[in-house]
């Protein structure tokens, strides 16, 4: 079992491009989760699905798209990117919720 | 919105001592997690305890839960270089999500 797998692995935008980024579980999860973490911030929930086809916002969704077209993925797009949006972005899935999350091993992010 | 506060922010201690970190969190929980993050990886899930426990065990670790003082408590024993991480916790909030706090940076000295 690869878990949860996030693409890509480092990310470098220009402000105004778009991006999607792809988390894929192979752990049959109805969960799935988009975070980024900041320095002195912690992990802040930006999206989240509760099952394919499934999406609800976070914390701090503005700026963020999200899509769980198939239960094993679950998109983030940046439709227009802006230097706040500089950080490392974070998947999780679980079983159940709340309960225990996995994660993936992150994608990082810069937007000049 | 932040559920979990650790205390303390960083902690230094020697190969071989115990660490202790400590969360408080403000509104009732079902259950409290921890998670540890090596640099530059995914956070990984290390224990989780219900409201209705009062401590549990997982290989070095010992977690505690004091419901009526809404604080957790995690103890590494016999601490280890690979031991160095952050720590965070996580409280289960509304609709399907927990909340991390902002972690406790553990460094382990040799």
């Amino acid at each position: 079992n690869a878990g949860v797998t996030q693409t890509p692995k480092f990310r470098v935008l220009k402000t105004g491009q778009s991006m999607t980024l792809l988390c894929a579980q192979d752990m049959n999860h109805e969960y799935m989760y988009w975070y980024r973490q900041d320095p002195g911030m912690g992990l802040r929930l930006i999206h989240y699905s509760v099952g394919e086809g499934t999406t609800a916002k976070g914390e701090v969704p503005d700026g963020y798209n999200v899509s769980r077209l198939k239960k094993q993925n679950f998109l983030l797009g940046l439709e227009s990117a802006a230097p706040s949006q500089t950080s490392v972005y974070f998947c999780a899935s679980s079983y159940s919720a709340p309960g225990t999350q996995y994660f993936g091993p992150g994608t990082r992010l810069l937007v000049l | 919105s932040q559920q979990g506060e650790e205390d303390p922010q960083a902690l230094s201690i020697q190969e071989g001592e115990n660490a202790t970190m400590n969360c408080s969190y403000k509104t009732s929980i079902n259950n409290l997690q921890w998670y540890r993050q090596n640099s530059g990886r995914g956070l990984v899930h290390l224990i989780l305890i219900r409201s209705n426990e009062r401590e549990k065990h997982s290989g070095r670790l010992r977690v505690t839960l004091d419901t009526s003082k809404k604080s957790s408590s995690l103890l590494i024993t016999a601490s280890r270089a690979a031991d160095t991480a952050s720590y965070f916790c996580a409280t289960d909030a509304r609709d399907d999500k927990i909340i991390f706090g902002k972690g406790t940076r553990l460094h382990i000295l040799p």
